[in-house]
């Protein structure tokens, strides 16, 4: 199983203002998700971070809001752009899939004031 | 959107008594995988059944799946106060995973 350190694990931040999330994993892994969790809810799919390519975003998120980076095959970033209060959410990222286990990293908790 | 219903939303049950969960998805899977997660923190992984697979257990977790009906099932069996979280289903459809509504389970001591 793969072990999963996130960055920073807690923020609070003004609304307006950037915030870069930092996943880093133990072992060379070709997929890596990025999820949100708002409050109360379920997990929310962002994006695929794709190494060497632009991340692959689903419906409802851009990049321009969600800048990822993926320099190689155990790092990955997630920056939350102009935040706004909406944006008070837990992050994620999972490494895994095509057909195995998805193993999550343990969440940044993030407050918009 | 891919992502999938579980009922119920809330399950209260006294310790010793068997839990049951439900999550119904929308399209054709690869596989899914049931996680728990304690109040707001990360995510454990428990079970993955794949799409060729009707049955699976590990300890008092067993799971089902009906790919006709796009459906799968958790039982807890004997539970634990300690069982008290949430839980999730989440379906892998073309390597992205999509995970279910959640059914929050409170066990009473």
């Amino acid at each position: 199983s793969a072990v999963i350190s996130q960055k920073p694990s807690r923020d609070i931040c003004q609304r307006g203002t950037s915030l870069t999330i930092q996943c880093q994993v133990d072992s060379q892994v070709t997929m890596m998700f990025w999820y949100r969790q708002q409050p109360g809810q379920s997990l929310t799919l962002i994006a695929t971070a794709n190494q060497g390519s632009e991340a692959t975003y689903e419906s409802g998120f851009v990049i321009d809001k969600f800048p990822i980076s993926r320099p190689n095959l155990t790092f990955s970033t997630l920056t939350v752009s102009n935040m706004s209060p909406e944006d008070s959410s837990i992050y994620l990222c999972s490494v895994g899939g095509g057909g195995e286990t998805q193993y999550f990293g343990p969440g940044t908790r993030l407050l918009v004031l | 959107s891919q992502q999938g219903e579980e009922d119920p939303q809330a399950l209260s049950i006294q310790e010793g008594e068997n839990a049951t969960m439900n999550c119904s998805y929308k399209t054709s899977i690869n596989n899914l995988q049931w996680y728990r997660q304690n109040s707001g923190r990360g995510l454990v992984h428990l079970i993955l059944i794949r799409s060729n697979e009707r049955e699976k257990h590990s300890g008092r977790l067993r799971v089902t799946l009906d790919t006709s009906k796009k459906s799968s099932s958790l039982l807890i069996t004997a539970s634990r106060a300690a069982d008290t979280a949430s839980y999730f289903c989440a379906t892998e459809y073309f390597n992205k995973f999509y995970f279910g509504s959640g059914t929050k389970l409170n066990v009473k001591p």
